[in-house]
């Protein structure tokens, strides 16, 4: 079974600062791993996506995330801090054989972004 | 290039009423898969469909939900005699064909309210 960890309900940072949103993973064999961002009463908008390659991987809006394979970490990151980066953040991994068509997703990480 | 789109964006239903989400992917994509988001949670998995095929519903509830996606026209998710308990934010995401471990890009969801 796969699975997908976001140990923070919460994260708060000051506008400017640089931030981390962390997520764990667990899949067997090669991890696919993604990241969505989600605005209130909206649907999930994808930021980014590990498949293979470089171990840290860009995205949308500044945002960036590094693979770890040894920690079984993806933790999403911005060097700074926007008030307009505040949002619910999803981890999501899929993986292969009869796990491969469906994402499974972290309970979500609440970005608050203070000016 | 339109997004998935999603109607309807809310409905309303009292208990014992059948609901019908329906889903029409991104032009070009031939997978579509269902989540469900209850209050406070992550994504929950339910159903991956291809064109007139269900590929895996490990996640659909034994009784009550069905799904399609037909040749022509939208995926429906279908929720028969509703109850409290489903009332949630019903998402659509669809990926192109050929890569199953594709982005998988949403769409702005049901909001489901049963009374």
């Amino acid at each position: 079974a796969q699975s997908v960890a976001q140990p923070e309900d919460q994260v708060n940072v000051a506008e400017g600062n640089p931030l981390t949103v962390k997520c764990t993973y667990s899949v067997s064999g090669n991890p696919y791993l993604f990241w969505y961002v989600q605005y209130p009463n909206r649907g999930l908008q994808f930021l980014l996506k590990y498949i293979t390659g470089d171990n840290l991987v860009k995205g949308s809006y500044g945002f960036e995330a590094e693979f770890n394979k040894s920690q079984t970490s993806f933790h999403l990151k911005k060097p700074s801090a926007l008030v307009s980066d505040s949002a619910l953040y999803f981890c999501a991994v899929r993986g292969l054989g009869t796990n491969a068509g469906k994402s499974t997703f972290g309970d979500g990480t609440t970005l608050t972004v203070k000016p | 290039n339109a997004g998935v789109m999603q109607n309807p964006r809310h409905l309303v239903r009292r208990r014992g009423q059948e609901a019908r989400l329906r889903c029409s992917p991104m032009k070009g994509h031939s997978h579509v898969y269902w989540y469900r988001q209850l209050p406070e949670e992550g994504l929950k998995f339910m159903v991956y469909l291809q064109k007139e095929n269900i590929i895996d519903e490990s996640g659909m509830p034994k009784e009550r939900f069905s799904a399609e996606f037909p040749k022509e026209g939208p995926s429906i998710l279908r929720i028969q005699q509703v109850v409290r308990g489903d009332s949630a934010a019903y998402f659509c995401a669809s990926s192109p064909p050929g890569q199953r471990y594709d982005t998988q890009y949403f769409g702005p969801g049901t909001r489901l309210t049963v009374l």
